[in-house]
């Protein structure tokens, strides 16, 4: 039983279009994560929802747009694709602890998007 | 900016050597200091994590110590093994936030 998971694992598509991530997670988690981990692996965080409420927003294109229908998932939605999108996106998924911080992260396998 | 500084890029270790890999951070608000290891194709996981009240953290051949006046902590592979190449990231964040901010990773391959 995977506990994070995330469609599609690999994503082909043209510059201009528009495309969505799915992730879903079983653990009961109340925080949920996108990372991006571009060609030389850099993670670096775009959102974080906590109990489907947006917490983290860094700094990135408002061509991204995540949304969370419940805490179990979060969505991301890229529009008008660009070269410079192409990346491994990562889902992840915690238990936010008081006074504690993010706790362990559980991250999905990632969607591969390759823009050309 | 980068708030957690990792080095070295790459390193590759011979069977049964010692792998060390650093980090360093410049925010004092950072309380939480984990690892995270990651083979091709999947996602990061957690490896060890260390928190400011103690200076070392020993799990199996896997030792995280931490220098809080030098605001620098390292990881170290005991008996490094051919299974243990893969890429490593160091992380800090803050108890009271909800990021996990990464290093850039090392890639660290161990030679038969």
């Amino acid at each position: 039983d995977t506990a994070v998971s995330q469609t599609p694992k690999y994503l082909v598509t043209q510059m201009g279009n528009d495309k969505s991530i799915k992730c879903e997670q079983n653990l009961g988690h109340d925080t949920m994560y996108w990372y991006k981990q571009d060609s030389k692996k850099f993670l670096k965080i775009m959102f974080s929802y906590n109990n489907k409420e947006l917490i983290i927003n860094e700094t990135v294109p408002n061509r991204f747009s995540p949304k969370s229908p419940d805490k179990a998932h979060l969505n991301l939605h890229i529009n008008s694709l660009e070269l410079g999108d192409s990346a491994v996106y990562f889902c992840a998924s915690s238990q936010s602890k008081s006074g504690v911080g993010p706790g362990e992260l559980f991250f999905g396998e990632g969607s591969r998007l390759t823009v050309l | 900016q980068q708030q957690v500084k990792q080095s070295p890029q790459s390193l590759i270790v011979q069977k049964g050597g010692i792998s060390i890999i650093n980090c360093a951070y410049e925010n004092t608000a950072f309380d939480y200091f984990p690892w995270y290891q990651q083979f091709p194709g999947k996602g990061p996981a957690l490896l060890i994590a260390i928190r400011p009240d103690v200076s070392e953290k020993k799990e199996g051949r896997f030792t995280i110590s931490f220098n809080k006046s030098a605001k620098q902590f390292s990881l170290h592979i005991m008996d490094s093994q051919p299974g243990d190449s893969a890429t490593y990231f160091c992380a800090a964040s803050r108890h009271s936030g909800y990021a996990l901010n990464f290093g850039k990773g090392t890639s660290l391959l161990v030679t038969p």
